[in-house]
C-alpha cells in the first residue's frame, strides 16, 4: 500500500500569502495519478485536481498542483478567506489511499 | 449537473449490518464507476470500494471482506453493506463518483453530503 504523508501538519497564513503544502509517497506514483480536495468543516471534500496537475471544473486557477514520482505539491497563489480548509491528497495509481490531511489556518 | 444523495439508518448495533444507499440525480449512473468513502470523527479520508454501472467491483483490501457493493440501474442508486461493524466503524459515509483512468483506480467527483452512521448499542 502507498503511505501518503503530508506536511505541514497545519500552516498558518494570512489571506494574500501564498501556501504551499506538500504530500510524499512512501514509492512512486503511477502515471502521476494523485489529486488534491478540499473540505470545509461540515461539508464534503471538493475536487480541486487530478492527474498532479489538472484542475477540476469551476476551481479558480490560483490553485495550482505540480509533481511527480513521490513528491507532490498544492500551491495556492494568492490566498483568498474561502481558502481557509483541510487539504487532503490522494492517489490512484495502486489501489486508493488519501494523505492525512494538512490543515491551512488564518494566521 | 450530477448529485448523489446518501439514505440509510443512523444508527447501527454492534456485529449487525450497515446499509446505505446513494441516489444519483442530474444524470445517469451508467457508463460511471460509483464509490464509496468514510470519514471517522475528526480523522482522514478512507475509500472502501467502487462499482461500474454494469455490476464490476474493486474493493479496499483492508475492509474487502466486509463490504457489499452493488448498483441498481433501473432506479439509479448503488448501495453499501458493511457486515459485523464494530465501534470502529463508527464515520461520515460519502458516496461519490468515481472517474478511472487506463491502468489507476480513479479519483472522486461529485461528493454527495454524507451520512453519519453511528455503531452503538
Amino acid at each position: 500500500e502507498i503511505v501518503l504523508t503530508q506536511s505541514p501538519g497545519t500552516l498558518s497564513l494570512s489571506p494574500g500569502e501564498r501556501a504551499t503544502l506538500s504530500c510524499r509517497a512512501s514509492q512512486s506514483v503511477s502515471s502521476s495519478y494523485l489529486a488534491w480536495y478540499q473540505q470545509k468543516p461540515g461539508q464534503a471534500p471538493r475536487l480541486l485536481i487530478y492527474g498532479a496537475s489538472s484542475r477540476a471544473t469551476g476551481i479558480p486557477d490560483r490553485f495550482s498542483g505540480s509533481g511527480s514520482g513521490t513528491d507532490f505539491t498544492l500551491t495556492i497563489s494568492r490566498l483568498e478567506p474561502e481558502d481557509f480548509a483541510v487539504y487532503y491528497c490522494q492517489q490512484y495509481g495502486s489501489s486508493l489511499t488519501f494523505g492525512q490531511g494538512t490543515r491551512l489556518e488564518i494566521k | 449537473q450530477v448529485q448523489l444523495q446518501e439514505s440509510g439508518p443512523g444508527l447501527v448495533k454492534p456485529s449487525e449490518t450497515l446499509s446505505l444507499t446513494c441516489t444519483v440525480s442530474g444524470g445517469s449512473i451508467r457508463s460511471y464507476y460509483w464509490s464509496w468513502i468514510r470519514q471517522p470523527p475528526g480523522k482522514g479520508l478512507e475509500w472502501i470500494a467502487y462499482i461500474y454501472y454494469s455490476g464490476s467491483t474493486n474493493y479496499n483490501p483492508s475492509l474487502k471482506s466486509r463490504v457489499t457493493i452493488s448498483v441498481d440501474t433501473s432506479k439509479n442508486q448503488f448501495s453499501l453493506k458493511l457486515s459485523s461493524v464494530t465501534a470502529a466503524d463508527t464515520a461520515v459515509y460519502y458516496c461519490a463518483r468515481a472517474l478511472v483512468p487506463a491502468n489507476g483506480y480513479g479519483w472522486f467527483d461529485p461528493w454527495g453530503q454524507g451520512t453519519l452512521v453511528t455503531v452503538s448499542s
